[in-house]
């Protein structure tokens, strides 16, 4: 069976880094383009950062430009962001999910949550 | 950035309803729309892809179509499990932007 099982949220105060993992199984995640997408509370979806599918290529939403980076190795089925200089505006459930060739987030974790408070 | 607007905002219906929500796009996406059903708590499941192609397992209740700027999504004899946030979202420009969400109560 697909997972996408995501960890390495938490608490943070505003300034403070953290560092999300995602592990995948059941799949080839070699094959697969990887996102980040957030959901503040009670707010929609944003795909935050994505990545190739050898990790030549990644992009971010303006917001978290020069201070998100993700990062994938293939080996050990795992994607990462690292995310530095928090502020309360990144407070969300941040989910891991595959973006397949036709723009579709088609596989989905189950989401860490950030929290970023004094 | 092409900016999805999904109506209604929110609605409520009963058990055995049926309901359709819209999205529209601020430029045309082609066939490259995709539709979210979203649980508290849980994480989006894809619906549908490339506006009218159901994915396996879900059911033939619900229907989407559309193009160019334009799509919608009904659900027809609405099941208990049918109750969440539904988002739509443009698979063909990047940023691939989701709607803000229909949020579907039961009455």
């Amino acid at each position: 069976e697909v997972h996408l099982v995501e960890s390495g949220g938490g608490l943070v105060q505003p300034g403070g880094s953290l560092r999300l993992s995602c592990a995948a199984s059941g799949f080839n995640i070699s094959t697969s383009r990887m996102t980040w997408v957030r959901q503040a509370p009670g707010k929609g979806l944003e795909c935050v950062a994505k990545i190739k599918e050898d990790g030549s290529e990644k992009h971010y939403v303006d917001s978290v430009k020069g201070r998100f980076s993700i990062s994938r190795d293939n080996a050990k089925k795992l994607v990462y962001l690292q995310m530095n200089s928090l502020g309360a505006g990144d407070t969300a459930m941040y989910f891991c999910a595959t973006l397949d060739d036709l723009g579709t987030f088609d596989i989905w974790g189950q989401g860490t949550l950030v929290t970023v408070s004094s | 950035d092409i900016q999805m607007t999904q109506s209604p905002s929110s609605l409520s219906a009963s058990i055995g309803d049926s309901v359709t929500i819209t999205c529209r796009a601020s430029q045309k996406v082609n066939d490259f729309l995709n539709w979210y059903h979203q649980k508290p708590g849980r994480a989006p499941k894809l619906l549908n892809d490339l506006t009218c192609n159901l994915q396996t397992g879900v059911p033939s209740r619900f229907s989407a179509c559309g193009s160019g700027t334009d799509f919608s999504l009904t659900i027809s004899s609405l099941r208990p499990d049918d109750f969440g946030t539904y988002y739509c979202q443009q698979g063909f420009s990047p940023p691939y932007t989701f709607g803000l969400g229909t949020r579907l109560d039961i009455k």
